[in-house]
């Protein structure tokens, strides 16, 4: 079975600065996808990126992104120029090539805050 | 706007009774999920139906049930068999197709005391 791990339970950085949230898993699956989810303190999720495997190229989304490394099985993502609206727990998730969203596994989630 | 509908945002329940939360989406998905999160773990897989009328259970589905007579609602009721029931709810809805992300709801947090 697939698993997600989040290594980091808690980090926090100074706004305006950069920060890098870990997620490893574990697969033998060669196509997969992955996901960074956002829950913020009013606690609706909200998808943050995503990045399909075949893909090399990193995904972005404006101040976020992916560091994609199959090989390691590794998708940190790093958040640019931090806000105080970035404070939330961020969710890394995993979804498998046969599954749709009822194959998500999710790691436990790192709670970022960010100080002004 | 389109999104998912959660209520109550708070529940109080005595151990023993039964209790619906409600879930209601305007985002026309065939599909729709029931999570459950508790403190320091991931988002657990409870229930999920991709088709009106029909539902399967997840990770966790003992001591709920669910039903799905409508596109748009997906009310999990959680009963007096489970046996911690106190924790945070989340229901989501998505196009059931490989890729598609989650949308949530805001939660139900429920208390059983």
């Amino acid at each position: 079975a697939q698993t997600v791990t989040q290594s980091q339970p808690e980090m926090s950085v100074q706004e305006a600065e950069t920060v890098t949230l870990s997620c490893t898993y574990d697969t033998s699956e060669n196509n997969y996808y992955l996901f960074w989810y956002k829950q913020p303190p009013s606690r609706q999720m909200i998808l943050v990126i995503r990045q399909e495997a075949y893909k090399q190229q990193n995904a972005t989304e404006n101040r976020f992104s992916v560091n994609f490394q199959k090989a390691a099985k590794s998708f940190s993502l790093k958040i640019s120029d931090s806000q105080l609206g970035d404070t939330a727990m961020y969710f890394c998730a995993f979804m498998g090539p046969q599954g749709g969203s009822e194959k998500l596994v999710f790691g436990k989630g790192t709670k970022l805050t960010v100080n002004p | 706007d389109g999104g998912i509908t959660q209520s109550p945002k708070y529940l109080f329940r005595k151990e023993g009774q039964n209790v619906t939360l409600s879930c209601e989406q305007n985002l026309n998905h065939d599909a729709m999920y029931w999570y459950r999160q508790d403190p320091g773990q991931g988002l657990r897989l409870i229930y999920y139906s991709q088709i009106v009328n029909d539902f399967q259970k997840g990770d966790i589905a003992e001591g709920y049930s669910v039903s799905r007579e409508k596109k748009e609602s997906f009310p999990l009721t959680v009963t007096s068999a489970q046996k911690n029931p106190t924790a945070f709810y989340l229901c989501a809805s998505s196009i059931p197709t490989i890729n598609s992300p989650l949308h949530f709801g805001n939660g139900t947090r429920l208390t059983v005391t």
